[in-house]
């Protein structure tokens, strides 16, 4: 079983500031996924990023960006220059390769214009 | 990427009725279909797994008889709210697996959600 911590309940920033929304798992698979998941007000699951335990490089997607450390057991997600278009409420999920998704709790980013 | 629908997108009932809510993958057969429930402000829970043609496998503290899933085909999943009361009200999402090749990642897409209210 996995256990994934968002400590961060809610977070409010004005257009076009940095944001970094954390996330911290704990699991004793040596094999496991990551995701990050972007839940607008409209209630859908929106995929952003799926990551497995061998693949520890960073990746960038645009202004969104995504640091893995397994030394940490943190999977944190930056997303850069926010904009009012990214409030919402983003969920990080871990699973052990069996598609059954644990959920952290969920960060809801505020941006302000 | 594949594509899954929920039907209805908004229910509103009363008390004590029992509602369907349908699951269904559009451009691929899953054999593997899961159930969420989100009450508000709040995370997705997993209620339960639905494989086709078999009993669905419910999470602790789910109640069987309650929540009743039926995945009859390769494309279609039901959760069924039985005798439904206000403390149900909550978003259910299905999710549906595709299967990955070889050791591939078993890749889930989600559903849009169906927001329930009962009355």
């Amino acid at each position: 079983a996995q256990k994934v911590t968002q400590a961060q309940t809610e977070i409010s920033v004005v257009e076009k500031e940095d944001v970094t929304l954390d996330c911290v798992y704990e699991t004793r698979d040596t094999t496991y996924y990551l995701f990050w998941y972007k839940q607008p007000p409209s209630g859908e699951l929106v995929f952003l990023i799926r990551r497995n335990s061998f693949d520890e490089q960073n990746e960038i997607s645009g202004r969104y960006s995504w640091n893995f450390q397994k030394s940490t057991s943190s999977f944190n997600f930056t997303i850069t220059a926010s904009q009012v278009v990214d409030s919402a409420v983003y969920f990080c999920a871990a699973d052990s390769g069996y598609s059954t998704l644990t959920f952290g709790k969920g960060t809801m980013l505020l941006v302000s214009p | 990427g594949a594509v899954v629908s929920q039907h209805p997108s908004r229910v509103i009932c009363k008390s004590g009725t029992s509602v369907k809510i349908e699951c269904r993958s559009l451009d691929f057969q899953a054999t593997t279909m899961f159930w969420y429930r989100q009450f508000p402000k709040q995370s997705l829970m997993l209620m339960a797994t639905s494989n086709e043609g078999s009993k669905a496998t419910y999470e602790q503290g789910v109640e069987k008889d309650k929540f009743l899933i039926n995945h009859a085909s390769l494309t279609l999943s039901t959760l069924t709210v039985t005798s439904a009361h206000p403390e149900d009200s909550s978003f259910y999402i299905c999710s549906a697996n595709v299967p990955g090749q070889g050791t591939a990642y078993n890749e889930q897409f989600f559903g849009p959600g169906t927001r329930l209210t009962v009355l």
